[in-house]
């Protein structure tokens, strides 16, 4: 099982969006409704963002959000704020779980 | 509220058997959810090792599964992951996590602790 593809980095400025994509295949993220995102903060432990392509557990602010069409899952951060600056993984399950390659999001 | 914290010993020799334990709080792990072992080796991405039902039942990532085995301590509320055979590229932060159902999401995750393989 190969890594979901995403984005190295993607930036932005305070307000502004950002989209991070996620590109799996028909194994993986096209063929399931179990993807998931991560933030991870430097030397901190992942965090839930979203789950079930675009459901947002209790505390995880409304500007996440998250979609997939085909292939492809997204995850998009608007207005956004300087505490966002972080990685982010997506996760799909295939049989097994397949993280993607994380994206570090910057805040300019 | 779930609480997760890895122990284990930080450094394994190359073809030794690295082991962890993730000690859970907040929940008895008898009461059902799954429990994962989640690896993130230095400045590189998070890759799933497997997880466990509180019954015992075991699902591994195919490209490890030949040396890994985890299991679970109900009397102790915890679990705990065995990797056989390690080398250098085995030298990573180690997470545990739960999750809800099979397939789910994980949520929440241990703070992780660094194991590296080295003579």
């Amino acid at each position: 099982q190969s890594a979901l593809t995403q984005p190295r980095s993607v930036s932005g400025s305070p307000g502004q969006s950002v989209t991070i994509s996620c590109t799996g295949t028909s194994s993986d993220v096209g063929g399931y409704n179990y993807v998931s995102w991560y933030q991870q903060h430097p030397g901190k432990a992942p965090k839930l963002m979203i789950y079930d392509v675009s459901k947002r557990p209790s505390g995880v602010p409304d500007r996440f959000s998250g979609s997939k069409s085909g292939n492809t899952a997204s995850l998009t951060i608007s207005g956004l704020q300087a505490e966002d600056e972080a990685d982010y993984y997506c996760c799909s399950y295939a049989g097994s779980y397949v993280f993607g390659t994380g994206t570090k999001v910057t805040v300019l | 509220q779930v609480q997760l914290q890895e122990s284990g010993p930080g450094l394994v020799k190359p073809s030794e058997t690295l082991s962890l334990t993730c000690a859970v709080s907040g929940y008895s792990i008898s009461s059902g959810y799954y429990w994962g072992w989640i690896r993130q080796p230095p400045g590189k991405g998070l890759e799933w090792i497997g997880s466990i039902y509180h019954s015992g039942s075991t699902y591994y990532n195919p490209s490890l599964k030949s040396r890994v085995t985890i299991s679970v301590d109900t009397s102790k509320n915890q679990f705990s992951l065995k990797l056989s055979s390690v080398t250098a590229a085995d030298t990573a932060v180690y997470y545990c996590a739960s999750h809800y159902g099979y397939p789910d999401w994980f949520d929440p995750w241990g703070q992780g602790t660094l194991v590296t393989v080295s003579s």
